[in-house]
């Protein structure tokens, strides 16, 4: 099956710089990675997600990158916030399945 | 809508015991799944189901077991419950698989299982 990395596993950035969170996948079928975030205490919650037909997708200051010939995508966050404080996880289902595939997550911490 | 809802949302159970996790889904989603949370490890799929009557395992499903009568309910039964069990536990669902347009999976809020 499928087995996807995430690294870091934990990330603190001063507010107002950018954090990049970087996930591989094993299964060169996958073709659509989520990303979700979740509050401390909270549930998951779908932020962004991109289809292996597009190389990068933007939503604000989120972002996310995929390279499918090196078989990893990133997600990307400018100008952090403290409400940008949480853990991320990224995702990724190949073709044909019914289910998604989750990293171990990324906790990112953003100091005042 | 209220969207996904658990039930319970905290439980301590001793080591043997047996119970129920409940989750309803008011969205009329075909896809429902259970994952399991533990510290640093993400979240691992115990059982999906695509449609009422229809269920599968995941990566990590001994120790559970599931069913799926109606379209909104997806409840997850835990047999003689062991500390290895201790984790929150999320029901999320979605519309259609991970491949299709209205993917998005909904989580609930999630049950917190302490076995001793």
């Amino acid at each position: 099956g499928e087995n996807v990395e995430q690294h870091p596993s934990t990330l603190s950035v001063q507010e107002g710089d950018s954090a990049v969170i970087k996930c591989t996948y094993s299964d060169s079928a996958s073709n659509y990675f989520p990303w979700y975030k979740q509050e401390l205490g909270k549930r998951p919650q779908l932020i962004i997600d991109i289809r292996s037909n597009v190389g990068e997708k933007k939503d604000q200051r989120i972002a996310v990158t995929l390279n499918k010939t090196a078989k990893h995508f990133s997600l990307h966050i400018t100008e952090t916030q403290p409400e940008d404080s949480a853990v991320y996880f990224c995702a990724a289902s190949s073709s044909n399945d019914y289910k998604l595939s989750f990293g171990a997550g990324t906790t990112v911490t953003v100091r005042a | 809508n209220a969207g996904v809802t658990q039930t319970p949302k905290f439980r301590i159970l001793k080591i043997g015991q047996s119970m129920t996790l409940q989750c309803t889904q008011d969205m009329n989603h075909n896809y429902m799944y259970w994952y399991r949370q533990d510290p640093g490890m993400g979240l691992k799929l115990i059982y999906y189901s695509v449609g009422a009557g229809i269920t599968d395992k995941g990566e990590v499903p001994n120790g559970y077991n599931v069913s799926r009568s109606t379209t909104e309910d997806f409840p997850l039964r835990l047999e003689l419950a062991a500390p290895s069990q201790t984790s929150v536990y999320f029901c999320a669902s979605s519309y259609s698989a991970p491949q299709g347009i209205y993917n998005e999976q909904f989580f609930g809020p999630g049950t917190r299982l302490t076995v001793l």
